[in-house]
């Protein structure tokens, strides 16, 4: 089965600068990853995917990258704001169960320092 | 805007009661999903259904089972209650052709007691 897991369980930045959140996952055959953003007491908020036919997607101030050698995707955040404080979630796309299904790495807490 | 939506967002239920957890989504969505969030475990998935009156079982089924009669509607429910099973429960939904971008309910805090 897949195994996804983040680095860090926290990361704080300073308002402005940028923010790198990283991810590793464990089934090479994966082949579509997303990332979400949770805020307390809010469900989790869909943010960037990318498939493995891509090294790099970008969105409004987030750009994923996606190695597929050593089975690594980073989230950066441009300008964090103190709007981006939240947990962030990367998942992938593997089999499990006999069908496939999104597994969710343990989330990184993002703390925006004014 | 997908929109989906959970009945209570706090619940607290006694040891040993039957509980129901719904969820309804308004995109026409073939895909729904239950999955439960405790710290440090991060998001377990319970069960799905890609269709009407279809389920599949997740990584952590023990103890629930579920419906979907309509296609906008996905019930959770469990049989009896277990003070182990005090948790976050979140509802998703996606459009058909696999469980891609998934569209997430603002979950229910389940407190057996």
């Amino acid at each position: 089965g897949e195994s996804v897991g983040l680095h860090l369980p926290t990361l704080s930045v300073q308002e402005g600068d940028n923010s790198i959140i990283n991810c590793a996952y464990s089934n090479s055959a994966s082949d579509y990853f997303i990332w979400y953003k949770q805020e307390s007491g809010k469900g989790p908020q869909f943010i960037i995917d990318i498939r493995s036919n891509m090294d790099k997607r970008q969105g409004q101030r987030v750009t994923v990258l996606l190695n597929k050698t050593v089975k690594h995707l980073s989230l950066q955040i441009a300008a964090t704001q103190p709007g981006d404080s939240a947990v962030y979630f990367c998942a992938a796309l593997g089999r499990g169960a006999g069908s496939y299904q999104l597994t969710f790495g343990k989330g990184t807490k993002l703390s925006v320092i004014p | 805007d997908v929109k989906v939506t959970q009945s209570s967002r706090y619940l607290v239920k006694r040891t040993g009661e039957k509980v129901f957890l719904e969820c309804v989504q308004d995109m026409d969505h073939e895909n729904m999903f239950w999955y439960r969030q405790d710290p440090g475990l991060g998001l377990r998935l319970i069960y799905f259904s890609y269709d009407v009156k279809m389920k599949e079982k997740g990584d952590i089924p023990e103890g629930y089972s579920v419906s979907r009669e309509k296609k906008e509607r996905f019930s959770l429910i469990l049989e009896s209650a277990s003070t182990n099973q005090t948790s976050m429960y979140l509802c998703a939904s996606s459009l058909p052709g696999g469980p891609y971008e998934q569209y997430f309910g603002p979950g229910t805090r389940l407190t057996v007691t």
